[in-house]
């Protein structure tokens, strides 16, 4: 079954304490991303990967550290957590969007991150 | 900045009725607009998508309506049912001067279909 699986799914941690969340695709996917979620504010893009070794701000980076070392796997790590990083984490997976318009993302489940 | 305008915030539908979910952009470089659905406890799913060189799509009880002079689209569910009920969000990308690629969502409108 194609899929973008997520782990954990739930997640509740102290401020400075590093985690990570993982992040993996088994559509052979180049085009990786990380959003959060927030109520109000919709989906923000925090980083995404055009490809192997290849990643890139997005418009919430702060904080926030990936590695796309594996085509499948983008993990999302917090080095040192924050309270305003409470929020859902969505990772999502595409093939490589192209000048005819973008493709569709698959999202996974979801992170339900609380930081305290 | 938001860069696209998504309302309302909240719908409330009798069954039968017509839902629609309006979105303005600001970046006239965004060349793919889709709406993406996303039930309580689930990622988002892609519901329809549309480019700027048509004016309208549909796919069975969904119709995206694009005006590219007003820089405006919008999403409307004929005939929509309870199951349809969902938080539903409008997207724009574009590629960057430096071949990066972007996805803009709107601040998602929750439906709620009543029976």
């Amino acid at each position: 079954e194609a899929q973008v699986t997520q782990n954990p799914r739930y997640l509740i941690t102290v401020t400075g304490k590093k985690l990570t969340v993982t992040c993996s695709q088994n559509m052979n996917h180049e085009y990786m991303s990380w959003y959060r979620q927030d109520p109000g504010l919709g989906l923000r893009q925090i980083y995404y990967s055009m490809n192997v070794e290849v990643t890139d701000k997005g418009d919430v980076p702060e904080g926030y550290k990936v590695s796309r070392k594996e085509k499948r796997n983008f993990p999302l790590i917090l080095e040192s957590p924050s309270p305003n990083q409470t929020s859902l984490y969505f990772c999502a997976s595409s093939s490589t969007p192209s000048g005819l318009g973008g493709y569709e993302q698959y999202f996974g489940p979801g992170t339900r991150l609380t930081v305290t | 900045q938001q860069q696209v305008k998504q309302s309302p915030q909240s719908l409330i539908v009798q069954k039968g009725g017509i839902s629609i979910i309006n979105c303005a952009y600001e970046n006239t470089a965004f060349d793919y607009f889709p709406w993406y659905q996303q039930f309580p406890g689930k990622g988002p799913a892609l519901l329809i998508a549309i480019r700027p060189d048509v004016s309208e799509k549909k796919e069975g009880r969904f119709t995206i309506s694009f005006n590219k002079s007003a820089k405006q689209f919008s999403l409307h569910i004929m005939d929509s049912q309870p199951g349809d009920s969902a938080t539903y969000f409008c997207a724009a990308s574009a590629f960057g001067m430096d071949s990066s690629y972007k996805l803009i969502f709107g601040s998602g409108t929750r439906l709620l279909v009543r029976p």
